[in-house]
């Protein structure tokens, strides 16, 4: 599809292991952002990539998040030593430009992250 | 600190009324809007937009209300039908300073009776 594809949907797992979900922007868009959303919360902004910049990490919660941006395109977020508390929706959204120009940003379905 | 707020978490509407679903925010810096519209298990989808040099934006059935002086917000749907029962969210950015990142309510649940 022409989406903001991620990957995978649902993710159990225990305490104290990694994760790492995956995002497939659309293509052709040069901005790329992750989000969390926690039960019963609004969406939280976790980090934002535009082109070769250097990102915005400034919505991580802690050292154990990480993202990264390879080529340009293809996103992945690495949660370490997970938690309870890092049981989320992880949403990932790109859109045609990031800096000064209004675009919307358009989001995938997301990955719900339960950790035991 | 919420900067985005919608205070009403859910609304009902009859087939055909119209929809207003408002939203507030703090912070003056804001200049572009968004409303995304939620189903169960799927991402947000973008429905509409407004830069802070609009007062209103209109797209078919969907209309965007902004009153700066307020730091106010909202999204007008008519008629509304029941396709449209979901949960809206309300964004806002800062982008002439450079922060991308969009600041969301925490979602108003709009059920539209047949």
């Amino acid at each position: 599809g022409a989406g903001v594809s991620q990957s995978p949907s649902n993710k159990v797992t225990e305490k104290g292991k990694d994760v790492e979900l995956r995002c497939d922007p659309i293509s052709g868009h040069t901005a790329l952002y992750w989000y969390r959303q926690s039960l019963g919360q609004g969406l939280e902004f976790l980090i934002y990539f535009q082109g070769n910049s250097a990102p915005d990490k400034s919505g991580l919660p802690s050292d154990r998040f990480s993202a990264e941006r390879t080529g340009g395109s293809v996103s992945t977020l690495t949660i370490q030593r997970t938690q309870q508390e890092d049981s989320a929706v992880y949403l990932c959204a790109s859109s045609l430009s990031g800096g000064f120009s209004n675009q919307p940003q358009h989001f995938g379905d997301g990955t719900r992250l339960s950790i035991l | 600190d919420q900067q985005v707020k919608q205070n009403s978490p859910s609304l009902s509407v009859q087939e055909g009324r119209i929809s207003i679903l408002n939203c507030d925010y703090t912070n003056s810096m804001f200049d572009y809007f968004l409303w995304y519209k939620k189903y169960p298990a799927e991402g947000p989808t973008f429905l509409i937009s407004i830069s802070s040099i609009k007062d209103k934006n209109e797209d078919g059935r969907f209309t965007v209300f902004l009153n700066k002086s307020a730091k106010h917000l909202s999204l007008h749907i008519v008629p509304s039908q029941p396709g449209d029962s979901a949960v809206y969210f309300c964004a806002a950015s800062a982008h002439l300073s450079g922060a991308n990142n969009l600041f969301f309510g925490t979602g108003t649940r709009l059920t539209v009776i047949p």
